[in-house]
């Protein structure tokens, strides 16, 4: 079992829309969470940090659950721009991503 | 800031040819990986290190070898290249690491095939 697994996608989504995307992870001593979100044939560039009490940043909203081992990405009024794959990464020491879930928001 | 750079940005070898990778980072990091990136496997970690004249191996360090011995530089060499090494390769930084991992910032990759 990997030891970070997301949604396989893809979504679809019309433009306007709220999407939200969930990770899970295995390793209970991870102490660190991000979104990455990654264009076609482009490197990850960091989306969001995840902090414990969760935390926003204008559309996106992001949120962790020790308890169940889980964190999510919230994206609201989706627009065409935000068409990506969007990794979540968990760990301690070293990072392990999820395979990465592609978004495609359609006019 | 140029940030993260890799050269070459692609490359095509032949099974058994070598190459190094070349990564090079401007913030003063002290943590750089190397990372493949296959369709439907996701990232995954190859090498790291924790600061200049260290490494260390990640989850699929076979078949590659790294060396830092500056800390703005860290080369990822493939000694005998084989069809499975065929991949994307990113290199990361990190201003630092251990229990909380800073954010890593990548470069633009390169794009490896073997023949």
């Amino acid at each position: 079992r990997k030891e970070v697994e997301q949604d396989p996608g893809p979504f679809n989504v019309p433009e306007g829309a709220t999407v939200a995307f969930n990770c899970t992870y295995s390793n209970s001593a991870s102490q660190s969470f991000f979104w990455y979100r990654q264009d076609c044939r482009k490197e990850p560039k960091l989306l969001m940090s995840v902090y414990s009490s969760g935390n926003e940043d204008g559309r996106f909203t992001a949120q962790l659950n020790r308890a169940s081992q889980y964190i999510s990405l919230l994206i609201r009024d989706s627009k065409l721009s935000d068409s990506a794959t969007y990794l979540c990464g968990a760990g301690s020491y070293q990072l392990t991503f999820g395979k990465g879930t592609k978004l495609s928001v359609i006019p | 800031n140029a940030g993260v750079t890799q050269t070459p940005k692609f490359r095509v070898l032949k099974t058994g040819q070598s190459m190094t990778l070349l990564c090079a980072q401007d913030m003063n990091h002290e943590y750089m990986y190397w990372y493949r990136q296959d369709p439907g496997m996701g990232l995954r970690l190859i090498h790291y290190s924790v600061g200049e004249g260290t490494t260390a191996k990640g989850e699929v360090p076979d078949g590659y070898n790294v060396s830092r011995l500056k800390k703005q530089n860290f080369l990822l060499g493939l000694e005998s290249a084989a069809p499975s090494q065929t991949s994307v390769y990113f290199c990361a930084s990190s201003l630092s690491g251990g229990v909380s991992t800073d954010t890593q910032y990548f470069g633009p990759g390169t794009r490896l095939t073997v023949l």
